[in-house]
């Protein structure tokens, strides 16, 4: 079954402690995208790949790093978590773009819910 | 800097009202546009998205966008909606060229009473 993975789904944390949240897909895509969704604010992109060893920030990548070392997986990095970085955040998965701008459905995650205290 | 408005925070509709959520975006050149959904507890689903040609594009389920070039518009109707419909919606936009960012709006919670 195709699908994006998320690990863990649930997290709560420490100021300053820091974690690594896990995505993984197993549909062969070359694009790879972390969100944060907060009340009001809906999604907002934090980092995407647009394929191994190729990163780029998002609209909110402070206190965020990424890696794509692997083309199914795209981990999340908060090495100094503050309460601001509490959130609903999901990982989003899609085939290359053709050139004329992002076109292909993006496959989302089913999120990680995380709380920094 | 480039932004998504979705002005229906939240939608209160009985069954087999018709559906018109708004989406607006500021960008000067060629976009591509999506309309997501987000089922209670679930992840986001495409709904429908456009890229050219018909301006009037039909999604899964019963939905339908209309994409309006001058007034850089691109909202969802449904005819008859369900109980089945309430969720939460998101329009999405990315420039045709240049960054490869989606651009999503604050979403506009959809609520269906029996």
């Amino acid at each position: 079954e195709a699908q994006v993975t998320q690990n863990p789904r649930y997290l709560i944390t420490v100021t300053g402690k820091k974690l690594t949240v896990t995505c993984s897909q197993n549909m062969n895509h070359e694009y790879m995208s972390w969100y944060r969704q907060d009340p009001g604010l809906g999604l907002r992109q934090i980092y995407y790949s647009m394929n191994v060893e190729v990163t780029d920030k998002g609209d909110v990548p402070e206190g965020y790093k990424v890696s794509r070392k692997e083309k199914r997986n795209f981990p999340l990095i908060l090495e100094s978590p503050s309460p601001n970085q509490t959130s609903l955040y999901f990982c989003a998965s899609s085939a290359r773009t053709s050139g004329r701008g992002y076109q292909e459905t993006q496959y989302f995650g089913p999120g990680t819910r995380l709380l920094v205290l | 800097a480039q932004s998504v408005s979705q002005h229906n925070h939240h939608v209160i509709l009985s069954e087999a009202a018709s559906l018109e959520l708004g989406c607006n975006y500021s960008y000067g050149g060629t976009v591509n546009l999506f309309w997501y959904v987000q089922y209670p507890g679930q992840h986001l689903q495409l709904l429908l998205k456009y890229f050219s040609g018909d301006p009037l594009v039909k999604g899964i389920k019963g939905f339908e966008a209309e994409f309006i070039k001058s007034k850089f518009s691109f909202n969802l109707r449904k005819p008859s909606v369900q109980w089945s419909d309430t969720a939460e919606y998101f329009c999405a936009v990315t420039p045709q060229t240049g960054a490869n960012n989606l651009f999503f709006g604050t979403g506009t919670r959809l609520t269906v009473i029996p």
